[in-house]
């Protein structure tokens, strides 16, 4: 069980787009700690995606974007491609875990 | 740009020392700002932080793992190291060195090494 809710998995044809929520708590999101985002292809390492909530590091395309209110948080992803059928990971910090960083458990994007 | 890469015992025994290392290319260990990572993924589920180490020598550990983890930083080498203690199956996973940046509120994992398999059989 994973301190920060994902879906397993969501779907979209190209072009579409998709929303991927990331659902938290008082201790992590909601205590106004940061969420991170991570793209993980098949059978390789997962790849930052989004940090600090919305910044996109360099090479990341704008299509991808995060946001975060409350408690929760999302990743957009906008003219979905077949490249970017992927797992998807959001990260935070969590306080009332001894000051642990803690990951959802993944969502499956599917291009259909 | 900096390039991580872990290497170690692709099997290891119940009960005993999980040991990786992780060589640091392209950048240094003792660059300041950045913490050293060791993350896991079992097969099928999402990553799990095991631990973190400063130049400084601060390191920062999961609390359900602490007892049994020891990460260290090998400056003559430009790598660093996990070694994970006691092992049983339930440690069995895919692990990963990551670079972190932390800042006030939180930290990210950036880059990351390609990961290697750990069983745990006798």
């Amino acid at each position: 069980q994973s301190v920060l809710t994902q879906p397993p998995s969501v779907s979209g044809a190209p072009g579409q787009r998709v929303i991927i929520s990331c659902t938290g708590s008082s201790s992590n999101i909601g205590a106004g700690y940061d969420v991170h985002w991570y793209q993980q292809l098949p059978e390789t390492a997962p790849k930052l995606l989004i940090y600090g909530n919305n910044n996109r590091p360099s090479g990341v395309p704008d299509r991808f974007s995060g946001s975060k209110s409350g408690t929760s948080a999302s990743l957009a992803i906008t003219g979905l491609q077949a490249e970017d059928e992927a797992d998807y990971y959001c990260q935070s910090y969590d306080s009332s875990l001894s000051g642990s960083v803690v990951f959802g458990g993944g969502t499956k994007v599917t291009v259909l | 740009q900096v390039q991580l890469q872990e290497a170690g015992p692709g099997l290891v025994k119940p009960s005993q020392t999980l040991s990786l290392t992780c060589a640091v290319s392209g950048g240094s260990v003792s660059t300041g700002g950045y913490s050293w990572s060791w993350i896991r993924q079992h097969p099928g589920k999402g990553q799990e932080w095991i631990g973190d180490m400063y130049y400084s020598g601060t390191t920062y550990y999961n609390p359900s793992l602490k007892s049994r983890v020891t990460i260290s930083i090998d400056t003559s080498k430009n790598e660093f190291s996990l070694k994970l203690s006691s092992v049983t199956a339930a440690d069995a996973a895919v692990y990963y060195c990551a670079r972190s940046r932390e800042y006030s509120q939180g930290k990210w994992f950036d880059p990351w090494g390609q990961g290697t398999l750990v069983t745990v059989s006798s």
